[in-house]
């Protein structure tokens, strides 16, 4: 079935580090590919999203690239703040048979940025 | 735009009690979805719904889980009896069809 497999956290950055985190994934079709973001005490927030190969997701900094080739979706930020500190999910949404989407959730990673 | 709604945020039960959590979606997102994140893990999908119907409950402990959403606009999720191992988050989150799910804050549930 499919299923996404992260980087194991916590990751610790001082500020205005680079940061990457790892996703793979596994799907059957071709599916959409996500980056969630967990802040503390908070629901899940999109932080950004891929649909096809090769296509590039970005959004407050961060980005991600849709890489078919080697089932990847890794996240990047230049420079990363204090703020940025959270749990962040990739997921990825197939086709299931009945002609619905699934989503599917990684185990998260969490980031923690100190000044 | 409202987003998901979801009551309440956090509930303590002790263990063999009944429990029951709200969802409203966004207006006009047919899928609805509930999730159950347990600590330091993804969340886990419990059941998903196309407008009232059921397209994948799979992964739901249907023993002593059940959900509804009987009008296709709001949901409940309940558990009867809860066991230590429910303590979790539970995520309600909705979209179009095939399109991106937005989450509600969650309910954090704790059986003791």
């Amino acid at each position: 079935g499919d299923s996404v497999t992260q980087m194991e956290g916590p990751v610790t950055l001082s500020e205005e580090a680079f940061l990457t985190i790892n996703c793979t994934y596994t799907a059957t079709g071709y599916p959409s590919l996500f980056w969630y973001v967990q802040y503390p005490g908070e629901g899940l927030q999109l932080l950004l999203k891929a649909t096809k190969a090769d296509d590039k997701g970005s959004n407050k900094g961060f980005e991600a690239t849709y890489r078919k080739e080697t089932t990847s979706f890794h996240l990047e930020k230049g420079s990363v703040q204090v703020s940025d500190s959270a749990v962040y999910f990739c997921a990825l949404s197939d086709r299931m048979n009945t002609g619905f989407q699934k989503l599917v959730f990684g185990t998260g990673t969490r980031l923690l940025v100190s000044p | 735009e409202a987003g998901v709604a979801q009551s309440p945020r956090y509930k303590i039960i002790e263990k063999r009690q009944s429990v029951a959590f709200w969802c409203n979606p966004i207006s006009g997102h047919a899928t609805l979805y509930w999730y159950q994140q347990i600590l330091g893990q993804g969340p886990k999908l419990l059941i998903q719904f196309q407008n009232n119907g059921v397209v994948d409950d799979s992964q739901l402990p249907k023993d002593r889980f059940s959900a509804e959403r009987l009008k296709g606009v709001d949901s409940t999720l309940k558990i009867q009896p809860a066991k230590l191992e429910d303590s979790a988050v539970y995520l309600c989150a909705s979209s179009v069809l095939g399109g991106t799910a937005f989450f509600g804050q969650g309910t954090r549930l704790t059986v003791v």
